[in-house]
């Protein structure tokens, strides 16, 4: 069965960096594309971009350009997410997501505080 | 694309109909000249699930008391009964346009 398993918890402080990542099985990697979401504390979900697991080629949303970097390791099916210069504002619980939102991971949730 | 839904909070008891509705600031025809229209759901405490795609395209697993429709910019998620595990919050999504966006999401209850 088709399966997105993601990392802990993290708690970073600001300025600092974090790699979120989300290990898939149950299905050909390459295949689908892997789309990153957040979710801030008690709001609405937000579309980070996504990554074109084929070619590497990602799609960043205009609001996190620059500040999310999707990469891949296709030998173990998993997927990257890292979110540089964090900000008090970016905790937030972070969802990976196959092709067309028909799987999801378990949410990695990023606490920003110094 | 703006997604717009209504209601943000809806409250409907046990047994009894609710209806959210989604609107989209343009046309939802992706590449492939269908309609890229989304509903999930996601509970409490967990990860978002979806229940319908392009459309109306009933997802695996989901209660034929739920339903989706929609045409042009307006799409509309059903439920005929209300149960007690369909509590939550439910978003549209549009998928045929970079960068992908949400809908507010509306928050549903029991009544």
């Amino acid at each position: 069965q088709v399966q997105l398993v993601q990392s802990g918890s993290e708690l970073k402080k600001p300025g600092a960096s974090v790699k979120i990542s989300c290990k898939t099985s149950g299905y050909s990697f390459t295949t689908h594309t892997l789309n990153w979401v957040r979710q801030a504390p008690g709001q609405g979900l937000e579309w980070i971009g996504l990554i074109n697991t084929n070619t590497g080629n990602p799609t960043y949303a205009p609001g996190f350009s620059g500040r999310a970097v999707f990469s891949l390791d296709t030998s173990v099916a998993t997927a990257y997410l890292q979110i540089l210069s964090l900000r008090n504002d970016d905790s937030a619980v972070f969802y990976c997501a196959r092709a067309s939102f028909d799987y999801w991971g378990e949410g990695s949730l990023v606490t920003v505080s110094s | 694309v703006v997604m717009t839904q209504s209601p943000l909070s809806l409250s409907v008891p046990l047994g009894q109909p609710a209806s959210i509705s989604c609107r989209s600031a343009r046309s939802l025809v992706d590449t492939n000249g269908d309609i890229s229209l989304t509903w999930l759901q996601q509970r409490p405490g967990q990860s978002p699930r979806r229940l319908f795609y392009k459309v109306s395209n009933r997802d695996s697993g989901v209660p034929d008391r739920f339903s989706a429709s929609g045409s042009g910019s307006d799409f509309t998620l059903k439920i005929s009964r209300m149960e007690a595990e369909d509590v939550g919050v439910y978003y549209c999504m549009q998928g045929a346009h970079w960068p992908f966006t949400f809908g507010q999401g509306t928050k549903l209850e029991i009544k």
